[in-house]
């Protein structure tokens, strides 16, 4: 079984929609992350969760709201995006707390949003 | 300032040959861990190696080494013997420790475009 799913896998959606990314991670880690990919550019961090408490918001957008009701589960909720938030989101999930030397993040297969 | 570099948008490797993907990070804190993740057309991250600033030795895992040169802030990927199989991007990541609680985001690379021919 996959360590971390994402569903769904890909989703289309107008600039009025409201939807909603999911994550599980089953190899029980205490962190969870929330990473967007754009075309052209690295990967940025967008979200971190350690215990379900959220410890680093990177300046998103509004219109982007994290959810991280336990540890093994993460969502984001989408409303009112632009066509330029068209993009692969990834989840990744790691140890955490504690934190050893090697905290590795382990990725999920991502979302492939577009908008409309 | 980019934090972490990553110099070949592209590269074509003859199969069975050893290839090297380049990496230099930018860090004032002396304790850090760099990444190497490999991402397939599917899209998934895999992760690959991971070195500590602390750690003596290069790591190693398989066919994968990591050449670090920390005076250099280098630390490039190794892949011995490549296979069909290994073309994919690469990405280059580094955490840094964060003040906050527990869990610290990665900065990545731009990444580099491998492509193995037979």
């Amino acid at each position: 079984e996959t360590g971390v799913t994402q569903t769904p896998r890909h989703l289309v959606m107008g600039m009025t929609n409201k939807k909603s990314l999911k994550c599980e991670q089953h190899l029980g880690h205490n962190a969870m992350y929330w990473y967007k990919q754009s075309a052209k550019k690295p990967l940025e961090l967008m979200f971190v969760y350690s215990l379900e408490e959220r410890v680093e918001n990177n300046s998103v957008p509004s219109r982007f709201s994290p959810e991280c009701p336990n540890s093994s589960h993460l969502f984001l909720h989408l409303h009112t995006l632009q066509p330029e938030d068209s993009a692969l989101y990834l989840c990744a999930s790691s140890q955490g707390v504690p934190a050893g030397a090697t905290d590795t993040q382990y990725f999920g297969p991502g979302t492939r949003l577009t908008v409309l | 300032a980019q934090k972490i570099t990553q110099t070949q948008p592209g590269m074509f490797v003859q199969e069975k040959e050893a290839v090297t993907l380049d990496c230099t990070y930018d860090t004032s804190d002396p304790s850090y861990g760099l990444f190497w993740y490999k991402q397939p057309s599917s899209g998934e991250m895999i992760f690959l190696i991971y070195q500590g600033s602390y750690d003596q030795q290069n790591a190693t895992e398989g066919r994968y080494s990591l050449n670090f040169q920390k005076a250099r802030k280098s630390a490039n990927l190794v892949i011995s013997a490549s296979q069909l199989g290994d073309s994919a991007m690469y990405f280059c990541a580094m955490r840094e420790p964060y003040s906050g609680g527990g869990a610290d985001g990665l900065t990545f690379g731009k990444g580099t475009h491998l492509i193995i021919q037979p």
